[in-house]
């Protein structure tokens, strides 16, 4: 198993340009979660998903768009970037432990992002 | 806005000794957990305690959880090299909310 993997791993935009970031799982996993990571600050929601067809807001969500038509995938979109947009992106997923209550996420290897 | 707060920011320990980082958070929680990350890669979940829980242990890991308090910690036994990372704790708000809230993490840096 590949776990969760992320496609790119850098990329360099200009502002006002557009990219995707691809998140795979092969883990058969129903929850999927887009974070960003700036220095000092943790890890930052931006969406997430509970089910292939749906999507939730997270706690940045602000000039992201995402989308999961597949439940192995879950895409990120930056339609204008911004240079506020700078940062690394983990994507995540997860499964309810057995009580359907408790789970752990599994953490994909980043993207790091810079716009100029 | 960020539920947990670590503590201290950074450590640094010798090879051997014990490491302890604490974590508080504001809101009550169904569960408390704590991740491992290394330098440029993700996050590794590390062990999970409930909020009806007070103690944990995983191999070399020692996690206690103080509901009445609002915080956390984390004990890494007889500490390695390898144990070098960042580690940050996360906080489930309620049950069933399927995400996680992440601190501002601890940096421990364990020199030989």
């Amino acid at each position: 198993n590949a776990g969760v993997t992320q496609t790119p791993k850098f990329r360099v935009l200009k502002t006002g340009q557009s990219m995707t970031l691809l998140c795979a799982q092969d883990m058969n996993h129903e929850y999927m979660y887009w974070y960003r990571q700036d220095p000092g600050m943790g890890l930052r929601l931006i969406h997430y998903s509970v089910g292939e067809g749906t999507t939730a807001k997270g706690e940045v969500p602000d000039g992201y768009n995402v989308s999961r038509l597949k439940k192995q995938n879950f895409l990120l979109g930056l339609e204008s970037a911004a240079p506020s947009q700078t940062s690394v992106y983990f994507c995540a997923s997860s499964y309810p432990f057995r009580d359907r209550v408790t789970y752990e996420q599994y953490f994909g290897p980043g993207t790091r992002l810079t716009v100029t | 806005s960020q539920q947990g707060e670590e503590d201290p920011q950074a450590l640094s320990i010798q090879e051997g000794e014990n490491a302890t980082m604490n974590c508080s958070y504001k809101t009550s929680i169904n569960n408390l957990q704590w991740y491992r990350q290394n330098s440029g890669r993700g996050l590794v979940h590390l062990i999970l305690i409930r909020s009806n829980e007070r103690e944990k242990h995983s191999g070399r890991l020692r996690v206690t959880l103080d509901t009445s308090k609002k915080s956390s910690s984390l004990l890494i036994t007889a500490s390695r090299a390898a144990d070098t990372a960042s580690y940050f704790c996360a906080t489930e708000r309620r049950q069933g909310a399927q995400k996680l809230v992440f601190g501002q993490g601890t940096r421990l840096t364990i020199n030989p």
